[in-house]
């Protein structure tokens, strides 16, 4: 399977603060990535995709995506309490079957 | 968006026996993927179950282990085979949004979850 790697933390923000989760993949000729948000006991949850280079945003969520440094990242402005939660990086499979690849996780707290 | 439903949503298993979970979409979908997620890791991809032709399955996974049967293009079953204590997981079936399955948001049931003793 292809490698998406992220830090696992735990990473703790104070309220108010921005959030920085970080993944890394392997696979060069990928061209579209997804941030996942999982709760505690729930099944993933789709927050943001992005297949340009360049940052795309979506309220207080901005996803940035460096296809040369084979990098993306999830930033997350003014984090609420309600924003603890794990966060999976994804991958497309470019070989045709379309499924997704995901990092290991990492699980955010943010502190009130 | 397509709702997907599962069950069981948990179950408590003996070793050696098996289980199987049903996994239904509100839509007619191309294709449906089972994932595994153990204990404090993230998920990983067991198969592609498409309909009409035999699943594709993941490196480490077998088809002995896990039968998966994709009768139409809504529902789709996995099995998990002789179970061992190490096939304690939440099993999560999911498939994209649209029919085409090439763009889309990938959708998730609420998983099952399986314990074996």
């Amino acid at each position: 399977q292809k490698e998406v790697e992220q830090n696992s933390g735990p990473l703790s923000v104070p309220e108010g603060a921005i959030a920085s989760l970080n993944c890394t993949y392997s696979d060069r000729g990928s061209q579209s990535f997804f941030w996942y948000r999982q709760y505690s006991g729930k099944s993933p949850e789709l927050i943001m995709f992005i297949y340009s280079n360049g940052d795309k945003e979506d309220g207080r969520f901005t996803a940035q995506l460096n296809k040369a440094s084979q990098y993306v990242s999830l930033l997350i402005r003014d984090s609420q309490p309600s924003d603890s939660a794990t966060y999976l990086c994804a991958v497309k499979d470019q070989t045709g079957a379309n499924n997704l690849f995901f990092g290991t996780g990492t699980r955010l707290t943010v502190i009130p | 968006s397509a709702v997907i439903s599962q069950k069981p949503s948990r179950d408590i298993c003996q070793r050696g026996t098996s289980l199987t979970i049903q996994c239904q979409v509100d839509s007619q979908v191309t294709m449906m993927f089972w994932y595994r997620q153990q204990p404090g890791q993230s998920l990983t991809l067991i198969a592609t179950a498409n309909q009409g032709s035999e699943a594709t399955y993941e490196s480490g996974f077998v088809i002995d282990k896990f039968p998966i049967s994709r009768p139409n293009l809504t529902f789709s079953t996995l099995t998990v085979s002789n179970m061992s204590p190490e096939d304690s997981s939440i099993y999560l079936c999911s498939a994209y949004s649209l029919p085409t399955g090439y763009t889309g948001e990938l959708f998730f049931g609420e998983g099952s979850r399986l314990t074996v003793l």
